[in-house]
């Protein structure tokens, strides 16, 4: 099962690019990686999700080296509302659904 | 609307005394999951379901039962709850389409406190 690796928290202020990077050394090959953003007392929310190179959506891209062991989430000009933790989370393919979340990234945007 | 719905969303209850949390989602989603969630630990699966009776362990199931007879539904049980079972918990669901690329819809959330 892959393992995730974040950065416990980032500072930020509006209008900065975010970039956040989540290590999964361990990923398998059918795996896909997504990234998750959760507000206080709320369920997490899914922001996009790749399995290789770079996708992008109305709100976020993601970034997939070669290797696959690594992703990042680029979150673009960022306001005071992208205050949340972002969770990195890799599918639970070959043959288990044991999806794992690490602790996460609070990402704190400052005016 | 396209939801997962949790009940109830909060609870103070005492050791011992046992307690259904619910779980209903409105999607027609095979897979269902429970998660608690703690202060520096992040998300721990608890039990997950893959269609109706059937059901499987996650990495934190100690204390807890599940039962899924229903699709819709998924309730988590805790037959004698004990303080360290404090916690905020979330149940998600998602499709078979979607299941093994990890898209996930998640509940509110529902957070419980044992005295």
């Amino acid at each position: 099962l892959a393992k995730t690796t974040q950065p416990i928290s980032m500072d930020s202020y509006e209008g900065q690019e975010v970039n956040i990077t989540c290590s999964h050394n361990n990923i398998a090959t059918n795996d896909y990686i997504t990234w998750y953003q959760q507000f206080p007392s709320q369920g997490p929310r899914f922001i996009i999700q790749g399995y290789k190179t770079k996708v992008t959506n109305e709100v976020a891209s993601l970034f997939i080296p070669a290797d696959r062991k690594s992703s990042t989430l680029s979150l673009p000009r960022v306001s005071l509302s992208d205050t949340a933790v972002y969770y990195c989370l890799v599918g639970g393919t070959s043959g288990t659904y044991k999806y794992i979340f690490g602790t996460g990234t609070r990402l704190k945007v400052l005016a | 609307e396209a939801q997962v719905t949790q009940n109830p969303r909060y609870l103070i209850t005492v050791t011992g005394k046992k307690l259904t949390v619910t779980c209903s989602q409105n999607m027609n989603h095979e897979y269902m999951s429970w998660y608690r969630q703690d202060p520096g630990l992040g998300l721990r699966q608890i039990y997950y379901s893959m269609n109706v009776e059937v059901t499987d362990k996650g990495d934190v199931p100690e204390g807890y039962k599940v039962s899924r007879k229903e699709k819709r539904n998924f309730p988590l049980i805790l037959e004698s709850p004990s303080p360290n079972q404090t916690s905020l918990y979330f149940c998600a669901s998602s499709n078979q389409g979607t299941l093994n690329t990890g898209e996930l819809f998640f509940g509110e959330g529902s957070r419980l406190t044992v005295l």
